[in-house]
């Protein structure tokens, strides 16, 4: 079964600075992928990044890039130049059951500080 | 383009009372998918659609729990009767390939 852990409760960065939030995953499927979304305080999940697993390069989304490394089956999210509007709960995900639904972990909270 | 709407965004009620929400996809999605989130945790699954049919209703807890998706568009997600347990935030997403796309929650709290 897919599993996803990220084991980093709560961080905090300074405004304009780069943060990673980590995320370590497990799945036996043989094409996966990984998702990161955003949740703030209004509690809608906002869909920020995804890397697949064959994908050759790290996937880049304006501010943000999946720093994704398949030995270690980790997918961390970096976030370059941190603003206020990023203090929110993120969650990292991967498909179960063939892309039929997402294993979620259990959230890392970041807190932006001016 | 619109995204996934979701109704009401708060809900109180008390414990044995029914309660429904409603969801609307973004135009053109034909997957529709019901989440739980519990405090402090990641959403899970409770039910998916495809067009009108329920195909994985695994995680459902069918004794109190009832969906559906007539036509294929919109979706309503029914409790009845509701327990100080089912207190959680219910997320409605759907998807054309392989991103998911959320609605802003439905927060229930049941008394």
């Amino acid at each position: 079964a897919q599993k996803i852990t990220q084991t980093q409760p709560g961080m905090f960065v300074q405004e304009k600075e780069a943060v990673t939030l980590d995320c370590t995953y497990d799945t036996s499927d043989p094409s996966y992928g990984l998702f990161w979304y955003k949740q703030p305080s209004s509690g809608e999940m906002i869909f920020l990044i995804y890397q697949g697993s064959y994908d050759q390069q790290n996937a880049t989304e304006g501010r943000y890039s999946l720093n994704f490394q398949k030995a270690r089956k980790s997918a961390n999210l970096v976030i370059s130049a941190s603003q206020l509007g990023d203090s929110a709960m993120y969650f990292c995900a991967t498909p179960g059951g063939g892309y039929n639904k997402l294993i979620f972990g259990a959230g890392t909270r970041l807190a932006v500080h001016p | 383009e619109a995204g996934v709407v979701q109704s009401p965004r708060y809900k109180i009620i008390e414990k044995k009372q029914p309660v429904a929400f409603w969801c609307n996809p973004i135009s053109g999605h034909n997957t529709l998918y019901w989440y739980r989130q519990n405090l402090g945790q990641g959403p899970e699954l409770l039910i998916r659609y495809e067009n009108e049919e329920a195909v994985d209703d695994s995680q459902l807890p069918k004794d109190r729990f009832s969906a559906e998706r007539l036509k294929g568009v919109d979706s309503t997600l029914k409790i009845q009767p509701a327990e100080l347990g089912d207190s959680a935030v219910y997320l409605c997403a759907s998807s054309l390939t392989v991103t998911q796309y959320f609605g802003p929650g439905t927060r229930l709290l049941v008394l």
